[in-house]
């Protein structure tokens, strides 16, 4: 069975400052990971992916994510957060070995960016 | 752009009525599924669908049944709702090898009473 975790229920960072989200994830084969952002009373919008290639991904609105296989983690990251970033954010897998299989997404991490 | 709509925004509803949500996708994706979302408990998959008139159970489709008549559409179905179906119901769609991004509905929340 796959699984994620995301540790934190929030985070809450200053404007300007560094952000991550973490997440770690337990998968048989190879992971597909994702990173999904969710507005307020909104869908899902996806952020960024690692299929396989270059361990750090860039995704949308300057957001990026470092694979860590040894460490099974996923971690999001942005350099300088906006008080716009504050939402709440998902991590997924799912076993890319073989046919399609569902994904599993984390708990989520509201993201808090204080002005 | 890829737009995947779902009839309401708000539903209310009584304990035992039969509910029905209903979710559109305009590009053409082969696969469908449907998620509730709780605080706490993230995203947890009912059912999914890879093709018209094809369905999965996913994780939790007790009280639930779908309809994939049309390969745009995919209906979720709550044959006698309870109180403990009140949730946020998200859909989403992707093709099939075509990439893995799913794409969202702006979700449907469901209170019973």
């Amino acid at each position: 069975a796959q699984s994620v975790a995301q540790p934190e229920d929030q985070v809450n960072v200053a404007e300007g400052n560094p952000l991550t989200v973490k997440c770690t994830y337990s998968v048989s084969g190879n992971p597909y990971l994702f990173w999904y952002v969710q507005y307020p009373n909104r869908g899902l919008q996806f952020l960024l992916k690692y299929i396989t290639g270059d361990n750090l991904v860039k995704g949308s609105y300057g957001f990026e994510a470092e694979f860590n296989k040894s460490q099974t983690s996923f971690h999001l990251k942005k350099p300088s957060a906006l008080v716009s970033d504050s939402a709440l954010y998902f991590c997924a897998v799912r076993d890319g070995s073989g046919g399609y299989q569902k994904v599993t997404f984390g708990t989520g991490t509201k993201l808090q960016v204080i002005p | 752009d890829v737009k995947v709509t779902q009839s309401s925004r708000y539903l209310v509803k009584r304990t035992g009525e039969k509910v029905f949500l209903e979710c559109v996708q305009d590009m053409d994706h082969e696969n469908m599924f449907w998620y509730r979302q709780d605080p706490g408990l993230g995203l947890r998959l009912i059912y999914f669908s890879y093709d018209v008139k094809m369905k999965e159970k996913g994780d939790i489709p007790e009280g639930y049944s779908v309809s994939r008549e049309k390969k745009e559409r995919f209906s979720l179905i709550l044959e006698s709702a309870s109180t403990n179906q009140t949730s946020m119901y998200l859909c989403a769609s992707i093709p099939s090898g075509g990439g893995e991004t799913q794409y969202f509905g702006p979700g449907t929340r469901l209170l019973v009473l």
